[in-house]
């Protein structure tokens, strides 16, 4: 089935440094949502986005939509521990099926 | 308390035995999803049922099946066709349209 892909898998940071984790389709995705997964915890919804080139933000965190709509970032400023845990995008089709990426997990070092 | 419930936390089975997961609602959601997370794999879609009474396979359903007889419930029988049940399986719900989906806690299952 369609795939959505994201990078990287893991992303080790000081606390302080920023970070970004990539998601992207070979084809037109219909929108994007955004979750976070704390350690041992389940998914928790973050943020959808919608139209083509939207910005949204979250306090310290930034989402983007591609303008071409096939791909979408999440970039975190000055990380805290806090941030810990895996960041997934998710592909939701008009079928109302909802595909995720692979996850990039991010480890913050105090 | 309103929210998705899954259960158990834990499950351990015999090889070969068919196992059958709960996923309970009461949030009045008209989707529900079933995943399954391996470490490194992310969340892959094993079915999911926008209505009662229908339901779609995901991209890993083989050796799975569910029912959707009620709205609040949409249980997950892993059978012994199965080659590799053992895993972390999440179920989701979320309401018609381009809206959110809302998480279980999981239920991890370990099969020996």
């Amino acid at each position: 089935g369609q795939q959505v892909m994201q990078i990287p898998q893991y992303q080790h940071v000081q606390e302080g440094e920023d970070f970004t984790t990539y998601c992207n389709s070979s084809t037109t995705l219909s929108n994007i949502q955004w979750y976070k997964q704390r350690p041992g915890g389940h998914p928790v919804f973050l943020i959808q986005l919608v139209k083509s080139g939207e910005v949204k933000k979250q306090k310290r965190l930034t989402f983007q939509f591609g303008e071409a709509k096939k791909n979408s970032s999440l970039h975190i400023t000055a990380t805290q521990t806090t941030d810990v845990g895996t960041y997934f995008c998710a592909d939701l089709w008009l079928t109302g099926k909802l595909i995720f990426g692979q996850g990039t997990t991010l480890q913050v070092k105090p | 308390d309103g929210g998705i419930t899954q259960s158990p936390k834990y499950l351990f089975r015999k090889e070969g035995q068919n196992v059958t997961l709960s996923c309970e609602q009461n949030l009045n959601h008209d989707a529900m999803y079933w995943y399954r997370q391996d470490p490194g794999q992310g969340l892959r879609l094993i079915y999911y049922s926008q209505i009662v009474n229908d339901f779609q396979k995901g991209d890993i359903a083989e050796g799975y099946s569910v029912s959707r007889e009620k709205k609040e419930s949409f249980p997950l029988t892993v059978t012994s066709a199965q080659k590799n049940p053992t895993a972390f399986y999440l179920c989701a719900s979320k309401p018609a349209g381009d809206t959110e989906a809302f998480f279980g806690q999981g239920t991890r299952l370990t099969v020996v």
